[in-house]
Protein backbone atom coordinates (compact mmCIF):
# COMPACT_ATOMS: atom_id res chain seq x y z
CA UNK A 1 0.00 0.00 0.00
CA UNK A 2 2.48 2.40 -1.20
CA UNK A 3 1.55 5.72 -1.20
CA UNK A 4 4.07 6.64 -4.87
CA UNK A 5 5.70 3.81 -6.11
CA UNK A 6 8.75 3.57 -8.41
CA UNK A 7 10.14 0.95 -10.29
CA UNK A 8 13.21 -0.04 -10.67
CA UNK A 9 14.92 0.78 -7.33
CA UNK A 10 18.30 0.63 -9.00
CA UNK A 11 19.68 0.96 -12.65
CA UNK A 12 23.09 0.06 -13.93
CA UNK A 13 22.87 0.96 -17.58
CA UNK A 14 25.78 1.41 -20.20
CA UNK A 15 26.44 4.67 -22.28
CA UNK A 16 24.02 4.75 -25.29
CA UNK A 17 21.00 2.53 -23.71
CA UNK A 18 17.62 3.84 -23.46
CA UNK A 19 15.63 3.06 -20.38
CA UNK A 20 12.37 3.64 -18.82
CA UNK A 21 11.64 4.36 -15.26
CA UNK A 22 7.57 3.66 -13.86
CA UNK A 23 5.80 5.70 -11.55
CA UNK A 24 2.21 5.11 -9.87
CA UNK A 25 0.67 6.98 -6.75
CA UNK A 26 -2.43 5.38 -5.41
CA UNK A 27 -3.22 8.85 -3.51
CA UNK A 28 -5.79 10.25 -5.72
CA UNK A 29 -3.32 12.97 -6.55
CA UNK A 30 -4.11 15.50 -9.98
CA UNK A 31 -0.14 16.35 -10.01
CA UNK A 32 2.97 14.32 -10.72
CA UNK A 33 6.17 15.05 -10.91
CA UNK A 34 10.00 14.18 -11.74
CA UNK A 35 13.00 15.32 -9.66
CA UNK A 36 16.63 14.88 -10.49
CA UNK A 37 19.33 14.09 -7.30
CA UNK A 38 22.47 14.32 -8.30
CA UNK A 39 25.95 13.78 -6.81
CA UNK A 40 25.93 17.10 -4.78
CA UNK A 41 22.33 16.35 -3.65
CA UNK A 42 20.83 19.35 -5.33
CA UNK A 43 17.08 18.21 -5.81
CA UNK A 44 16.18 19.95 -9.29
CA UNK A 45 12.48 19.50 -10.98
CA UNK A 46 12.74 17.99 -14.67
CA UNK A 47 8.63 18.00 -15.55
CA UNK A 48 5.34 18.69 -13.75
CA UNK A 49 1.78 17.09 -15.07
CA UNK A 50 -1.48 17.82 -13.97
CA UNK A 51 -4.24 15.46 -15.08
CA UNK A 52 -2.23 13.84 -17.83
CA UNK A 53 -1.02 17.48 -18.76
CA UNK A 54 2.55 18.58 -18.93
CA UNK A 55 2.79 21.61 -16.77
CA UNK A 56 6.87 22.26 -16.28
CA UNK A 57 9.09 20.93 -18.69
CA UNK A 58 12.33 22.75 -17.10
CA UNK A 59 14.47 22.93 -19.88
CA UNK A 60 15.50 18.98 -19.86
CA UNK A 61 17.25 17.41 -23.09
CA UNK A 62 14.92 16.17 -25.27
CA UNK A 63 16.55 12.98 -24.28
CA UNK A 64 13.89 12.40 -21.68
CA UNK A 65 10.21 12.01 -22.30
CA UNK A 66 7.73 11.78 -19.88
CA UNK A 67 4.52 10.27 -20.59
CA UNK A 68 1.17 9.50 -18.56
CA UNK A 69 -0.97 7.49 -19.24
CA UNK A 70 -3.10 8.31 -16.38
CA UNK A 71 -3.57 10.47 -13.94
CA UNK A 72 -1.95 7.87 -11.54
CA UNK A 73 1.17 7.17 -13.72
CA UNK A 74 3.98 9.44 -14.89
CA UNK A 75 6.83 7.14 -16.88
CA UNK A 76 9.90 8.66 -17.90
CA UNK A 77 11.77 7.26 -20.63
CA UNK A 78 15.53 8.36 -21.55
CA UNK A 79 17.20 7.74 -24.67
CA UNK A 80 20.89 7.56 -25.45
CA UNK A 81 21.65 7.53 -21.93
CA UNK A 82 24.95 9.46 -20.95
CA UNK A 83 27.75 9.46 -17.86
CA UNK A 84 25.70 12.46 -16.76
CA UNK A 85 22.72 10.83 -16.18
CA UNK A 86 23.64 9.38 -13.38
CA UNK A 87 21.77 10.36 -10.66
CA UNK A 88 18.56 10.13 -8.34
CA UNK A 89 15.48 10.42 -9.76
CA UNK A 90 12.14 10.77 -7.79
CA UNK A 91 9.05 10.76 -8.40
CA UNK A 92 6.54 12.63 -6.22
CA UNK A 93 2.47 13.82 -6.17
CA UNK A 94 0.32 16.49 -4.52
CA UNK A 95 -3.29 17.45 -4.45
CA UNK A 96 -3.35 20.70 -6.97
CA UNK A 97 -3.94 23.12 -4.18
CA UNK A 98 -3.69 26.99 -3.65
CA UNK A 99 -1.19 27.80 -1.52
CA UNK A 100 1.01 25.18 -1.77
CA UNK A 101 0.65 21.56 -0.83
CA UNK A 102 2.73 18.16 0.78
CA UNK A 103 4.38 16.30 -2.15
CA UNK A 104 4.85 13.21 -1.44
CA UNK A 105 8.31 11.27 -2.77
CA UNK A 106 8.76 7.71 -4.20
CA UNK A 107 11.72 5.51 -2.78
CA UNK A 108 13.78 7.44 -5.74
CA UNK A 109 15.43 4.95 -8.70
CA UNK A 110 19.11 5.08 -8.66
CA UNK A 111 20.47 5.39 -11.90
CA UNK A 112 24.19 4.60 -12.60
CA UNK A 113 25.38 4.73 -16.25
CA UNK A 114 28.86 2.84 -17.28
CA UNK B 1 22.10 33.55 -7.40
CA UNK B 2 20.43 30.22 -6.61
CA UNK B 3 16.99 30.37 -6.03
CA UNK B 4 17.24 28.75 -2.86
CA UNK B 5 20.30 29.33 -0.37
CA UNK B 6 21.59 27.31 2.52
CA UNK B 7 24.62 26.25 4.86
CA UNK B 8 25.24 22.96 3.59
CA UNK B 9 26.79 22.04 7.12
CA UNK B 10 27.16 19.89 8.25
CA UNK B 11 26.09 21.06 11.99
CA UNK B 12 27.61 19.05 14.63
CA UNK B 13 25.73 19.20 17.47
CA UNK B 14 25.28 17.49 20.74
CA UNK B 15 21.97 15.71 21.97
CA UNK B 16 19.90 18.00 24.01
CA UNK B 17 21.46 21.53 21.91
CA UNK B 18 19.05 23.67 20.04
CA UNK B 19 20.40 24.58 16.10
CA UNK B 20 19.15 26.99 13.65
CA UNK B 21 19.12 26.65 10.16
CA UNK B 22 18.51 29.17 8.09
CA UNK B 23 17.51 29.90 4.46
CA UNK B 24 17.35 32.51 1.88
CA UNK B 25 15.10 32.64 -1.53
CA UNK B 26 15.17 34.91 -4.53
CA UNK B 27 11.84 35.22 -5.90
CA UNK B 28 9.96 37.75 -4.41
CA UNK B 29 6.91 36.20 -6.10
CA UNK B 30 6.65 32.99 -4.37
CA UNK B 31 3.80 32.00 -2.66
CA UNK B 32 4.82 29.32 -0.06
CA UNK B 33 7.36 27.93 1.76
CA UNK B 34 8.01 24.65 3.72
CA UNK B 35 10.51 22.68 5.49
CA UNK B 36 11.70 18.94 4.00
CA UNK B 37 13.84 16.32 5.76
CA UNK B 38 15.80 13.59 4.34
CA UNK B 39 17.22 10.94 5.72
CA UNK B 40 20.33 8.87 3.87
CA UNK B 41 19.67 7.40 0.59
CA UNK B 42 15.55 8.12 1.24
CA UNK B 43 13.28 10.35 -0.58
CA UNK B 44 12.80 13.34 1.24
CA UNK B 45 9.42 13.81 3.55
CA UNK B 46 7.16 17.20 4.86
CA UNK B 47 8.53 18.02 8.12
CA UNK B 48 6.31 21.72 8.60
CA UNK B 49 5.26 24.01 6.19
CA UNK B 50 6.08 27.75 7.41
CA UNK B 51 3.62 30.35 7.64
CA UNK B 52 4.51 34.05 7.68
CA UNK B 53 2.89 34.04 11.72
CA UNK B 54 5.40 31.59 12.60
CA UNK B 55 4.27 27.86 13.25
CA UNK B 56 5.66 25.92 15.83
CA UNK B 57 5.53 21.57 15.96
CA UNK B 58 6.86 20.38 19.14
CA UNK B 59 10.50 21.32 18.97
CA UNK B 60 10.36 22.55 15.66
CA UNK B 61 9.66 25.83 15.07
CA UNK B 62 9.86 27.65 11.91
CA UNK B 63 9.54 31.73 10.76
CA UNK B 64 9.59 33.46 7.08
CA UNK B 65 10.45 37.20 6.90
CA UNK B 66 9.08 37.87 3.40
CA UNK B 67 10.30 41.50 3.63
CA UNK B 68 13.69 39.79 3.49
CA UNK B 69 13.20 36.96 2.02
CA UNK B 70 14.53 34.44 4.71
CA UNK B 71 13.22 31.56 5.90
CA UNK B 72 14.66 29.50 9.45
CA UNK B 73 14.03 26.33 11.42
CA UNK B 74 14.61 25.95 15.14
CA UNK B 75 15.28 22.49 16.20
CA UNK B 76 15.06 22.30 20.08
CA UNK B 77 16.58 19.99 22.64
CA UNK B 78 18.01 17.86 19.87
CA UNK B 79 17.95 13.64 19.57
CA UNK B 80 19.90 11.36 17.94
CA UNK B 81 16.98 10.76 15.54
CA UNK B 82 17.00 14.28 14.22
CA UNK B 83 20.28 13.32 11.96
CA UNK B 84 19.39 14.44 8.49
CA UNK B 85 19.53 16.76 6.07
CA UNK B 86 17.26 19.70 5.99
CA UNK B 87 15.51 20.90 3.09
CA UNK B 88 14.55 24.46 2.59
CA UNK B 89 11.95 24.76 0.35
CA UNK B 90 9.95 27.49 -1.96
CA UNK B 91 7.07 27.09 -3.94
CA UNK B 92 7.78 29.28 -7.12
CA UNK B 93 5.02 29.13 -9.19
CA UNK B 94 2.05 31.78 -9.07
CA UNK B 95 -0.66 30.79 -7.30
CA UNK B 96 -2.57 28.98 -9.73
CA UNK B 97 -3.06 25.64 -7.78
CA UNK B 98 0.23 24.31 -10.06
CA UNK B 99 2.70 24.25 -7.83
CA UNK B 100 6.68 24.00 -8.65
CA UNK B 101 8.84 23.16 -5.36
CA UNK B 102 12.56 24.47 -5.95
CA UNK B 103 14.63 22.78 -3.51
CA UNK B 104 17.56 24.29 -1.48
CA UNK B 105 20.90 22.01 -1.78
CA UNK B 106 19.89 21.69 2.03
CA UNK B 107 21.62 21.82 5.47
CA UNK B 108 23.25 18.47 6.85
CA UNK B 109 22.58 17.91 10.62
CA UNK B 110 24.14 15.14 13.00
CA UNK B 111 23.48 14.92 16.52
CA UNK B 112 25.97 12.73 18.53
CA UNK B 113 25.49 11.05 21.80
Amino acid sequence: DTAVSQTPKYLVTQMGNDKSIKCEQNLGHDTMYWYKQDSKKFLKIMFSYNNKELIINETVPNRFSPKSPDKAHLNLHINSLELGDSAVYFCASSVRGFGGTEAFFGQGTRLTVV
Amino acid sequence: RKEVEQDPGPFNVPEGATVAFNCTYSNSASQSFFWYRQDCRKEPKLLMSVYSSGNEDGRFTAQLNRASQYISLLIRDSKLSDSATYLCVVNGARDTGFQKLVFGTGTRLLVSP
